[in-house]
């Protein structure tokens, strides 16, 4: 799987958009983006993932650059329970992967009042 | 709709001690894979099964072994077990052994080694 490589750490305001950045340069085509995030001492949380177009669910919109070599989280009002590790992940889907996750060390975002 | 189950929450061992972890998946799902997250680091891979079988392995030795039951759920075991095998260990579900489905993890269990 590609490597990703975020920002260790980001702030942002209560009721702001958060936008968190990922680099995976190296990205092959059939490698899908991911997104999940961890509060303190509990399991990942599943954010959003996508190929190539953008993605929006009810947590989170997922943008990735025409190019694929990066993407942007964004969760368009932040909360105080936003507080978290963000983590970037590219993973190959289908083919004779098994579908392992590997984790970087990730974004902590922090949101402030 | 039940989401992935762990236990227990927590567990204090002993060095050379063994352990087993147990995961429940979510409903519906049919694959399992356990990840082991140290203090201040990312989870990292251990294994997966998938119709009872271990499909793939990370980078761990052979004190780790696991096993899955009829029913889809998972034990993980750790043998001889070392100080630095304190860590939150993950248990993660989804569908097929191929990576076509997202995993939905668990809240973990916290192993602590002394």
């Amino acid at each position: 799987d590609a490597k990703t490589t975020q920002p260790p750490s980001m702030d942002c305001a209560e009721g702001r958009a958060a936008n968190l950045p990922c680099n995976h340069s190296t990205i092959s085509g059939n490698e899908y983006v991911y997104w999940y995030r961890q509060i303190h001492s509990q399991g990942p949380q599943y954010i959003i993932h996508g190929l190539k177009n953008n993605e929006t669910n009810e947590m989170a919109s997922l943008i990735i650059t025409e190019d694929r070599k990066s993407s942007t989280l964004i969760l368009p009002h932040a909360t105080l329970r936003d507080t978290a590790v963000y983590y970037c992940i590219v993973r190959v889907v289908g083919g004779t992967s098994y579908g392992k996750l590997t984790f970087g060390q990730g974004t902590i975002l922090t949101v402030h009042p | 709709d039940a989401g992935v189950t762990q236990s227990p929450t927590h567990l204090i061992k002993t060095r050379g001690q063994q352990v087993t972890l147990r995961c429940s998946p979510k409903s519906g799902h049919d694959t399992v894979s356990w990840y082991q997250q140290a203090l201040g680091q990312g989870p990292q891979f251990i294994f997966q099964y998938y119709e009872e079988e271990e499909r793939q392995r990370g980078n761990f030795p052979d004190r780790f072994s696991g096993h899955q039951f009829p029913n889809y759920s998972s034990e993980l075991n750790v043998n001889a077990l070392l100080l630095g095998d304190s860590a939150l260990y993950l248990c993660a579900s989804s569908l097929g052994d191929r990576a076509a489905d997202t995993q939905y993890f668990g809240p973990g269990t916290r192993l602590t080694v002394l």
